[in-house]
């Protein structure tokens, strides 16, 4: 059981912000939001986690809102390259990752 | 920094032979995992080392799997005897220790059983 609800497939113009959205509508209070990618073949990539703020890196940005029930990942210049599944994933203690099916993220030149 | 090596990348066997996976992580991370995906899902764990010691085994098919991790380094995956259901890919991920966030993916074995 996953636990978060993400859309299987979505498009994005290369060059503009992708948006990816996750629900999470019953995460626990010490339970973080992590993002992982994976490219076609390889194995997954970290991209960012946050708790309760929002939070940014060199990769994406991480919204969550305040009831954290959902959070958005944005890639704000998508390229051809951020091609890949996404996953949104709830997680406690123990660095325990329980992936779901993720979003199928296409980036169209 | 090098990356988690995994060998072999590809491997075919037939039904109820057995197989076995190695797996090196990054220099210095303490925590190792393997997962197995089945084609269309995401990555399921199937072990989790602290050391050499097992933290979560509590997905591992025990009958037929078997993992272990000398001297808390490198690790093997074992699947004696296979099933045509064990045809997926599986993916060793390393981190720092238990409590860091960022777990860093090999590229996996494909592993097809016919």
């Amino acid at each position: 059981d996953a636990k978060t609800t993400q859309p299987p497939s979505m498009d994005c113009a290369e060059g503009r912000a992708a948006n990816l959205p996750c629900n999470h509508s019953t995460i626990s209070g010490n339970e973080y939001v992590y993002w992982y990618r994976q490219i076609h073949s390889q194995g997954p990539q970290y991209i960012i986690h946050g708790l309760k703020n929002n939070e940014t890196n060199e990769m994406a940005s991480l919204i969550i809102t305040e009831d954290r029930k959902s959070s958005t990942l944005i890639l704000p210049h998508a390229t051809l390259r951020d091609t890949a599944v996404y996953y949104c994933i709830r997680s406690g203690g123990a660095q325990k990752l329980v992936f779901g099916q993720g979003t199928r993220l296409t980036i169209n030149p | 920094e090098a990356g988690v090596a995994q060998s072999p990348r590809y491997k075919i066997i037939e039904k109820r032979q057995s197989v076995a996976f190695w797996c090196n992580p990054i220099s210095g991370h303490a925590t190792l995992y393997w997962y197995q995906q089945i084609l269309g899902q995401g990555p399921k764990l199937l072990i989790q080392f602290q050391n050499n010691g097992v933290v979560d085994d509590s997905q591992l098919p025990k009958d037929r799997f078997s993992a272990e991790r000398l001297k808390g380094v490198d690790s093997t995956l074992k699947i004696q005897p296979a099933k045509l259901e064990d045809s997926a890919v599986y993916l060793c991920a390393s981190s720092l220790m238990v409590s860091t966030y960022e777990q860093y993916f090999g590229p996996g074995t494909r592993l097809t059983v016919t």
